[in-house]
């Protein structure tokens, strides 16, 4: 267990609608990272926030925006929806402190089907 | 473009020998390496990791070998065990720059008893 929660683990949603995911952090941890993994790619990075701001943007369509809120929680809102953005995303987290704190912990992710 | 390469979808191994899994990168810029561990319905579990300035660092039964100059990183694990069957990436980041991984394909890791 990384320590990192993401609610929820499954959604089943049609095309043009909207859905939010969200990430939990680990205990301490600042940064918050979304990465989407689709069947016939690896993991792309999609959005990071620190500490409340936007850090650093990947890919990430403009249908698609996040934030990160006081108590650290993070939520990734995906809108008008298609089918090609069935695919599993994942928070990550890391402390973001020390040269030694570059590691990235992952949540279980939340597999997301559009019909 | 892909700055980071995982060449071999896949690798099977019999238990108890070494598996040795690769990875290639572009980016120059990258300065710090990471492996991850992935089993199905999973998060990502992060294994080990390496900084530039180093060219190998070991925890237990995995070790992560860097070759700058190859622009290459291998992890190897000793013993291989049967529980170690996962998809394994290899991910970078420009710690200077933007802290987000960059992430090859994976290699899927088999290890027969």
């Amino acid at each position: 267990d990384s320590g990192v929660t993401q609610t929820p683990k499954h959604l089943i949603t049609a095309t043009g609608q909207r859905v939010t995911l969200r990430c939990s952090p680990r205990s301490g941890d600042l940064s918050v990272y979304w990465y989407q993994q689709s069947l016939d790619q690896g993991l792309q990075f999609l959005i990071q926030y620190y500490n409340g701001e936007e850090r650093a943007k990947g890919n990430i369509l403009e249908r698609f925006s996040a934030q990160q809120f006081p108590d650290l929680h993070s939520e990734l809102n995906l809108s008008s929806l298609e089918l090609g953005d069935s695919a599993l995303y994942f928070c990550a987290s890391s402390p973001r402190g020390s040269p030694e704190s570059y590691e990235q912990y992952f949540g279980p992710g939340t597999r997301l089907t559009v019909t | 473009d892909q700055q980071v390469k995982q060449n071999s979808p896949s690798l099977s191994v019999q238990e108890g020998r070494i598996s040795i899994l690769n990875c290639d990168y572009t980016n120059s810029m990258f300065d710090y390496f990471l492996w991850y561990k992935k089993y199905p319905a999973e998060g990502p579990t992060f294994l080990i990791s390496i900084s530039s300035i180093k060219d190998k660092n070991e925890d237990g039964r995995f070790t992560v070998f860097l070759n700058k100059s190859a622009k290459h990183l291998s992890l190897h694990i000793v013993p291989s065990q049967p529980g170690d069957s996962a998809v394994y990436f290899c991910a970078a980041s420009d710690q200077g720059g933007s802290e987000k991984l960059v992430f090859g394909k994976g290699t899927k890791l088999t290890v027969n008893p």
